[in-house]
C-alpha cells in the first residue's frame, strides 16, 4: 500500500533563512511525487511534482524538491523564506487503486510559521 | 478563471440532518474526488469518479453519497448528518485518469467548512 510520511508538524523558520520540509514515501513501483500547498482558508495549490526522470525538480514560488529513492524521500527545500511562504505543506504520492484508476495519498502536512 | 467551485462556504447542521456539498469544474475533467481534510490526519478520501455516471468509494465513504450525472458536477450528499462528519470539505478534479493519469495535477476547490452540532 502507498503511504506518505512527513514527521514534521510545525516548522519555524526566520524570514531569509532556509527551509527544508522532509517527506518519506511508500510505493511498490516508480512513484509519481508532489508537493501541495494551502494557504489559510484556501485549497491547494500545485507547487511542484516529480516523475522520471532529474531527481531535483524546480516548482513554483522559488521551491525545489529532490528525490531519492535509496532513502525513499522527496524532501522540499527554499534558499531564503518570505513570510508569504507561510502556510502548510503537504507531500503527496501518486499510484493506482486495485480498480486501475488513480489514487494520490497525502501526508498529514507540515505547518511552516515564518518569523519576522 | 472559475477552475473547481464549491459551495456553501460554510454550513451548521443539526445531527441527523442531510445537504449537499455542490462542486462544478470547467476544465472538462474527467476525474472527481471529494476528500475531508481533519487536523493531523491529512486528506481523506471520500468518493471519486472517472466519468459521468462512474464513481466509486475512496477511503472513508461511510455516510456520503455521490453521483454524477454530467462531467461538470460533482455533489457530495451526506445522509444524515453525525458530529463525526465536522470537517472542511475539498472538492478537487484532474486531467484524464490515463494514460499517466496519476501524475496530472489536481486542482482543488476553496473548501466547504461543515459543523455539525
Amino acid at each position: 500500500a502507498q503511504s506518505v510520511t512527513q514527521p514534521d508538524i510545525h516548522i519555524t523558520v526566520s524570514e531569509g533563512a532556509s527551509l527544508e520540509l522532509r517527506c518519506n514515501y511508500s510505493y511498490g513501483a516508480t512513484p509519481y511525487l508532489f508537493w501541495y500547498v494551502q494557504s489559510p482558508g484556501q485549497g491547494l495549490q500545485l507547487l511542484l511534482k516529480y516523475f522520471s526522470g532529474d531527481t531535483l525538480v524546480q516548482g513554483i514560488k522559488g521551491f525545489e524538491a529532490e528525490f531519492k529513492r535509496s532513502q525513499s524521500s522527496f524532501n522540499l527545500r527554499k534558499p531564503s523564506v518570505h513570510w508569504s511562504d507561510a502556510a502548510e505543506y503537504f507531500c503527496a504520492v501518486g499510484g493506482y487503486n486495485s480498480r486501475g484508476y488513480q489514487k494520490v495519498t497525502f501526508g498529514t502536512g507540515t505547518k511552516l510559521q515564518v518569523i519576522p | 478563471n472559475a477552475g473547481v467551485t464549491q459551495t456553501p462556504k460554510f454550513q451548521v447542521l443539526k445531527t441527523g440532518q442531510s445537504m449537499t456539498l455542490q462542486c462544478a469544474q470547467d476544465m472538462n475533467h474527467e476525474y472527481m474526488s471529494w476528500y475531508r481534510q481533519d487536523p493531523g490526519m491529512g486528506l481523506r478520501l471520500i468518493h471519486y469518479s472517472v466519468g459521468a455516471g462512474i464513481t466509486d468509494q475512496g477511503e472513508v465513504p461511510n455516510g456520503y453519497n455521490v453521483s454524477r450525472s454530467t462531467t461538470e458536477d460533482f455533489p457530495l450528499r451526506l445522509l444524515s448528518a453525525a458530529p463525526s462528519q465536522t470537517s472542511v470539505y475539498f472538492c478537487a478534479s484532474s486531467p484524464d485518469r490515463a494514460p499517466g493519469g496519476i501524475g496530472n495535477t489536481i486542482y482543488f476547490g476553496e473548501g466547504s467548512w461543515l459543523t455539525v452540532v
